[in-house]
């Protein structure tokens, strides 16, 4: 089944204290981005991904990092989480770029106190 | 300045009426292309329809349309025969750029809720 893991789908966590979201897709797509979701305000893509090793910023990239080392993964890691990252998490792909749908995952829905 | 605007934060509509959710975009880049997502109470986003910049006509997906309207910035989706499934969170988004060279961002608006009453 052509899908976007992600997992966790839930988290509690502490200020400080380093987290991974990781990020699989099995469709063979060349793009991929990450999206936060916060009430009033839609989604925000925080990075995206056009291939392996090419990453980019999106309008919300602070406090993020990403890594894109092979085709099908796309983790999103928080060095150090902050309280204003509590948040809900996608991870999309897409095989035409910014041109074609978005598959997206569950979510993954971060809380940190 | 926002991008993506959805000015209608909830609508109520009858079962089996057609229903229009709005969506103006702002701009400068002549090539753009306009998406329309689906988000159940379930949290999964749910891909509905595409309307590129350059595209002659309005695009249609089954019970879905997009209302094109370029020199007005505008791009509503429209549901037809409107179903209690149909109750969610709809969202506009819009991608500027060719896609080919330069940025690949997607912007999203606020989004809709939509409840179908039966």
């Amino acid at each position: 089944e052509a899908q976007v893991t992600q997992n966790p789908r839930y988290l509690i966590t502490v200020t400080g204290k380093k987290l991974t979201v990781t990020c699989s897709q099995n469709m063979n797509h060349e793009y991929m981005s990450w999206y936060r979701q916060d009430p009033g305000l839609g989604l925000r893509q925080i990075y995206y991904s056009m291939n392996v090793e090419v990453t980019d910023k999106g309008d919300v990239p602070e406090g993020y990092k990403v890594s894109r080392k092979e085709k099908r993964n796309f983790p999103l890691i928080l060095e150090s989480p902050s309280p204003n990252q509590t948040s809900l998490y996608f991870c999309a792909s897409s095989l035409y770029g910014i041109r074609g749908p978005q598959h997206f995952g569950d979510g993954t829905r971060l809380s940190i106190l | 300045a926002q991008k993506i605007t959805q000015t209608q934060p909830g609508m109520f509509v009858q079962e089996k009426e057609a229903v229009t959710l709005d969506c103006t975009y702002d701009t400068s880049d002549p090539s753009y292309g306009l998406f329309w997502y689906k988000q159940p109470s379930s949290g999964e986003m749910i891909f509905l329809i595409y309307q590129g910049s350059y595209d002659q006509q309005n695009a249609t997906e089954g019970r879905y349309s997009l209302n094109f309207q370029k020199a007005r910035k505008s791009a509503n989706l429209v549901i037809s025969a409107s179903q209690l499934g149909d109750s969610a969170m709809y969202f506009c988004a819009m991608r500027e750029g060719s896609g080919i060279q330069g940025a690949q961002k997607l912007v999203f608006g606020q989004g809709t809720r939509l409840t179908i009453n039966p």
